[in-house]
């Protein structure tokens, strides 16, 4: 149980286009939906926070019009990155909290993004 | 504030050594904690956890002891395997978030 899945899992685009993640919880109900970049040989950043019907919380100094982030449903959370330029480029992780997982995230594989 | 520090890799080990990675943090009241592993191009799988003080975690092998009085989540494994190279962090949940540390990518050689 407790699976999330992320799609796709490699995208490569042309500098100026949008590219649209999607994150979703397979088996449950996701109460709080989060999404982290992961720059080579580093840890996680979180970028935001979501809860389902709301908006997102972003971190200090994301920019929230160039991550666009809805929180459609229960399931289903979408990461859109605006105008992708190569220094958005980066691995691109969401993850999940249930109501019954108290405190303990489940995360997905993973998306890499590749801006040419 | 609230934060993780991690002992610093890369570690590079023989298989069937023994391994220790370091992890101490500083929270007010006593968290939970976490080791979340991460393998070559995929997300992070919850290896373990200890919800709290002087509970022992344990799977596949490893263990850590949530230490109040040091303030620690010491890793350890007692004969590590190829298939164990990964990043390993430690986190802690506070206000709703994780707050990672910065990660200890360990590489078993056979």
């Amino acid at each position: 149980g407790a699976v999330v899945s992320q799609h796709p899992s490699r995208v490569i685009c042309k500098s100026g286009t949008s590219v649209k993640i999607e994150c979703r919880s397979l088996d449950f109900q996701a109460t709080t939906m989060f999404w982290y970049r992961q720059f080579p040989k580093q840890s996680l950043m979180l970028m935001a926070t979501s809860n389902e019907g709301s908006k997102a919380t972003y971190e200090q100094g994301v920019e929230k019009d160039k991550f666009l982030i809805n929180h459609a449903s229960l399931t289903l959370s979408t990461l859109t990155v605006a105008s992708a330029h190569p220094e958005d480029s980066s691995f691109y992780i969401c993850s999940a909290l249930t109501r019954r997982s108290y405190n303990e995230q489940f995360f997905g594989p993973g998306t890499r993004l590749t801006v040419l | 504030g609230d934060s993780v520090t991690q002992m610093e890799g890369p570690v590079t080990l023989s298989e069937e050594a023994f391994l220790t990675i370091n992890c101490t943090y500083t929270a007010t009241g006593y968290p939970s904690l976490f080791w979340y592993v991460q393998y070559p191009g995929e997300g992070l799988q919850l290896l373990l956890k200890a919800t709290k003080a002087d509970d022992k975690g344990s799977n596949k092998g490893f263990e850590a002891t949530y230490r109040k009085e040091t303030t620690s989540f010491h890793l350890e494994k007692g004969s590590v395997q190829v298939s164990d190279s990964a990043v390993y962090f430690c986190a802690l949940p506070i206000g709703g978030k994780l707050i990672f540390g910065q990660g200890t990518e360990l590489s078993v050689k056979p």
